[in-house]
Protein backbone atom coordinates (compact mmCIF):
# COMPACT_ATOMS: atom_id res chain seq x y z
CA UNK A 1 0.00 0.00 0.00
CA UNK A 2 1.28 3.86 -0.30
CA UNK A 3 2.79 4.71 2.53
CA UNK A 4 5.20 7.96 3.82
CA UNK A 5 8.84 6.96 4.74
CA UNK A 6 10.12 9.41 7.28
CA UNK A 7 14.30 10.02 7.82
CA UNK A 8 15.92 9.45 9.65
CA UNK A 9 14.06 7.01 11.81
CA UNK A 10 15.62 8.93 15.05
CA UNK A 11 17.32 11.91 15.37
CA UNK A 12 19.14 13.77 17.96
CA UNK A 13 20.04 17.39 18.49
CA UNK A 14 20.73 20.05 21.75
CA UNK A 15 18.20 22.95 22.45
CA UNK A 16 18.54 25.51 19.92
CA UNK A 17 19.76 23.65 17.03
CA UNK A 18 16.91 23.13 13.96
CA UNK A 19 15.88 19.71 13.32
CA UNK A 20 14.89 18.13 10.28
CA UNK A 21 12.73 15.10 8.95
CA UNK A 22 11.70 14.15 5.68
CA UNK A 23 8.91 11.83 3.79
CA UNK A 24 8.60 10.27 0.70
CA UNK A 25 5.54 8.59 -0.72
CA UNK A 26 4.42 6.60 -3.55
CA UNK A 27 1.63 7.85 -5.20
CA UNK A 28 -0.05 11.18 -6.32
CA UNK A 29 -1.74 12.85 -3.32
CA UNK A 30 -4.50 15.38 -2.13
CA UNK A 31 -2.52 16.34 1.03
CA UNK A 32 0.07 15.48 3.13
CA UNK A 33 -0.23 16.02 6.75
CA UNK A 34 2.44 16.14 9.73
CA UNK A 35 1.87 14.98 13.13
CA UNK A 36 3.01 14.63 16.50
CA UNK A 37 3.05 11.87 19.19
CA UNK A 38 4.27 12.17 22.80
CA UNK A 39 5.45 9.14 24.29
CA UNK A 40 2.05 7.68 25.46
CA UNK A 41 -0.07 9.48 24.35
CA UNK A 42 -2.61 10.02 21.15
CA UNK A 43 -1.20 12.16 17.62
CA UNK A 44 -1.82 15.89 17.64
CA UNK A 45 -2.03 17.38 14.34
CA UNK A 46 1.01 19.98 13.37
CA UNK A 47 -0.26 21.07 9.94
CA UNK A 48 -1.77 20.17 6.52
CA UNK A 49 0.05 20.78 2.91
CA UNK A 50 -1.85 20.45 -0.15
CA UNK A 51 -0.89 18.89 -3.18
CA UNK A 52 -0.88 22.44 -4.96
CA UNK A 53 0.93 24.01 -2.82
CA UNK A 54 5.16 23.97 -2.03
CA UNK A 55 5.89 25.64 1.20
CA UNK A 56 3.71 26.20 4.50
CA UNK A 57 4.81 27.76 8.03
CA UNK A 58 2.97 27.38 11.75
CA UNK A 59 5.17 29.21 14.35
CA UNK A 60 8.36 27.37 14.79
CA UNK A 61 6.97 24.76 11.80
CA UNK A 62 7.69 25.11 8.27
CA UNK A 63 6.88 22.67 5.90
CA UNK A 64 8.01 22.37 2.13
CA UNK A 65 6.34 19.71 -0.16
CA UNK A 66 7.83 18.82 -3.81
CA UNK A 67 4.91 16.68 -5.79
CA UNK A 68 7.99 16.29 -8.39
CA UNK A 69 9.77 14.24 -6.27
CA UNK A 70 7.19 12.86 -4.05
CA UNK A 71 8.93 14.24 -1.40
CA UNK A 72 8.01 16.65 1.97
CA UNK A 73 9.90 17.48 4.85
CA UNK A 74 9.45 19.25 8.46
CA UNK A 75 11.38 21.80 10.02
CA UNK A 76 11.45 22.52 13.10
CA UNK A 77 13.79 25.81 14.10
CA UNK A 78 14.94 26.53 17.33
CA UNK A 79 14.30 23.52 18.83
CA UNK A 80 13.34 23.21 22.46
CA UNK A 81 13.25 19.41 24.82
CA UNK A 82 9.59 19.46 24.97
CA UNK A 83 9.86 19.20 20.81
CA UNK A 84 10.71 15.78 21.99
CA UNK A 85 8.43 13.36 20.34
CA UNK A 86 8.07 11.16 17.03
CA UNK A 87 6.78 12.62 14.03
CA UNK A 88 4.83 11.38 11.51
CA UNK A 89 3.77 12.17 8.02
CA UNK A 90 0.57 11.21 6.66
CA UNK A 91 -0.76 11.06 3.35
CA UNK A 92 -4.03 10.31 0.75
CA UNK A 93 -3.50 9.42 -2.32
CA UNK A 94 -6.05 10.67 -5.04
CA UNK A 95 -8.02 7.51 -5.32
CA UNK A 96 -8.63 6.57 -1.31
CA UNK A 97 -10.20 8.96 1.38
CA UNK A 98 -8.21 7.26 3.99
CA UNK A 99 -5.26 8.26 5.18
CA UNK A 100 -1.69 6.30 5.09
CA UNK A 101 1.21 7.06 8.18
CA UNK A 102 4.28 6.35 7.88
CA UNK A 103 6.48 4.89 10.22
CA UNK A 104 7.59 7.97 12.14
CA UNK A 105 10.88 10.18 12.94
CA UNK A 106 12.23 9.97 16.74
CA UNK A 107 12.96 13.87 17.76
CA UNK A 108 15.26 14.09 21.10
CA UNK A 109 16.29 17.03 21.88
CA UNK A 110 18.58 17.40 24.75
CA UNK A 111 18.80 20.54 27.67
CA UNK B 1 -7.72 15.42 23.52
CA UNK B 2 -9.97 17.06 21.53
CA UNK B 3 -13.21 15.33 22.99
CA UNK B 4 -12.37 12.00 22.75
CA UNK B 5 -12.36 9.46 25.24
CA UNK B 6 -11.36 5.44 24.70
CA UNK B 7 -12.49 2.75 27.42
CA UNK B 8 -11.00 0.98 28.51
CA UNK B 9 -7.41 2.28 28.67
CA UNK B 10 -5.70 -0.88 29.56
CA UNK B 11 -6.64 -4.35 29.38
CA UNK B 12 -4.99 -7.48 29.94
CA UNK B 13 -6.83 -10.81 28.60
CA UNK B 14 -6.32 -14.30 27.52
CA UNK B 15 -6.27 -15.95 24.02
CA UNK B 16 -9.95 -16.79 22.62
CA UNK B 17 -11.45 -14.41 24.46
CA UNK B 18 -13.75 -11.45 23.21
CA UNK B 19 -12.50 -7.96 23.58
CA UNK B 20 -15.00 -4.63 22.96
CA UNK B 21 -12.71 -1.00 22.64
CA UNK B 22 -15.03 1.82 22.61
CA UNK B 23 -14.28 5.50 21.38
CA UNK B 24 -16.66 8.25 22.71
CA UNK B 25 -16.99 12.19 21.04
CA UNK B 26 -18.88 14.92 21.86
CA UNK B 27 -17.52 16.62 18.58
CA UNK B 28 -20.40 15.13 16.40
CA UNK B 29 -17.55 14.74 13.85
CA UNK B 30 -18.65 12.49 10.69
CA UNK B 31 -15.77 10.29 10.18
CA UNK B 32 -14.66 7.81 13.16
CA UNK B 33 -11.19 5.47 12.89
CA UNK B 34 -9.48 2.81 14.72
CA UNK B 35 -6.08 2.48 14.43
CA UNK B 36 -3.57 0.15 15.63
CA UNK B 37 0.09 1.04 16.64
CA UNK B 38 3.38 -1.48 16.47
CA UNK B 39 6.92 -0.99 17.05
CA UNK B 40 8.20 -0.68 13.05
CA UNK B 41 4.66 -0.69 11.72
CA UNK B 42 3.57 3.10 12.49
CA UNK B 43 -0.05 3.37 12.64
CA UNK B 44 -1.98 1.16 10.86
CA UNK B 45 -5.94 1.70 10.00
CA UNK B 46 -8.38 -1.30 11.31
CA UNK B 47 -11.79 0.19 10.17
CA UNK B 48 -13.49 3.50 9.59
CA UNK B 49 -16.44 5.01 9.51
CA UNK B 50 -18.10 7.31 8.09
CA UNK B 51 -21.77 7.76 9.18
CA UNK B 52 -24.16 5.96 11.95
CA UNK B 53 -24.10 2.01 10.55
CA UNK B 54 -21.72 3.27 7.49
CA UNK B 55 -18.24 1.53 8.05
CA UNK B 56 -15.47 0.44 5.78
CA UNK B 57 -12.21 -1.78 6.43
CA UNK B 58 -8.93 -0.31 5.92
CA UNK B 59 -5.54 -2.29 6.01
CA UNK B 60 -5.52 -4.72 8.40
CA UNK B 61 -9.14 -5.19 9.09
CA UNK B 62 -8.97 -9.21 9.39
CA UNK B 63 -10.37 -10.59 13.54
CA UNK B 64 -12.05 -7.32 14.28
CA UNK B 65 -15.16 -5.74 13.47
CA UNK B 66 -16.61 -2.39 14.19
CA UNK B 67 -20.56 -1.15 14.67
CA UNK B 68 -21.70 2.47 14.93
CA UNK B 69 -24.93 2.67 16.19
CA UNK B 70 -24.98 6.66 17.52
CA UNK B 71 -22.70 9.35 15.81
CA UNK B 72 -20.42 9.58 19.44
CA UNK B 73 -19.65 5.87 19.93
CA UNK B 74 -17.54 3.48 17.56
CA UNK B 75 -17.03 0.31 19.05
CA UNK B 76 -14.02 -2.53 18.10
CA UNK B 77 -14.66 -6.07 18.80
CA UNK B 78 -11.94 -8.68 18.87
CA UNK B 79 -13.92 -11.62 18.76
CA UNK B 80 -11.45 -14.30 19.19
CA UNK B 81 -8.49 -12.26 20.59
CA UNK B 82 -4.83 -13.64 19.63
CA UNK B 83 -1.29 -12.70 20.86
CA UNK B 84 -0.91 -10.75 17.38
CA UNK B 85 -3.34 -8.50 17.94
CA UNK B 86 -1.44 -7.29 21.40
CA UNK B 87 -1.17 -3.38 20.76
CA UNK B 88 -2.08 -0.13 21.35
CA UNK B 89 -5.10 0.87 19.93
CA UNK B 90 -6.49 4.33 18.96
CA UNK B 91 -9.26 6.44 17.84
CA UNK B 92 -9.52 9.34 15.84
CA UNK B 93 -12.28 11.37 14.64
CA UNK B 94 -12.44 13.93 11.29
CA UNK B 95 -15.00 16.51 9.84
CA UNK B 96 -14.13 15.04 6.78
CA UNK B 97 -12.34 12.34 5.11
CA UNK B 98 -9.90 15.02 3.96
CA UNK B 99 -9.31 16.90 7.08
CA UNK B 100 -7.08 16.55 10.24
CA UNK B 101 -7.91 14.00 12.36
CA UNK B 102 -7.90 14.32 16.53
CA UNK B 103 -7.12 11.28 18.44
CA UNK B 104 -8.11 9.85 21.47
CA UNK B 105 -5.27 9.12 24.32
CA UNK B 106 -5.47 5.17 23.26
CA UNK B 107 -5.81 2.09 24.47
CA UNK B 108 -2.83 -0.50 25.42
CA UNK B 109 -4.11 -3.75 25.00
CA UNK B 110 -1.88 -7.32 26.18
CA UNK B 111 -3.61 -10.27 25.14
CA UNK B 112 -1.79 -12.93 26.77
Amino acid sequence: SQQGEEDPQALSIQEGENATMNCSYKTSINNLQWYRQNSGRGLVHLILIRSNEREKHSGRLRVTLDTSKKSSSLLITASRAADTASYFCATDALDTDKLIFGTGTRLQVFP
Amino acid sequence: DAGITQSPRHKVTETGTPVTLRCHQTENHRYMYWYRQDPGHGLRLIHYSYGVKDTDKGEVSDGYSVSRSKTEDFLLTLESATSSQTSVYFCAISEGSRNEQFFGPGTRLTVL
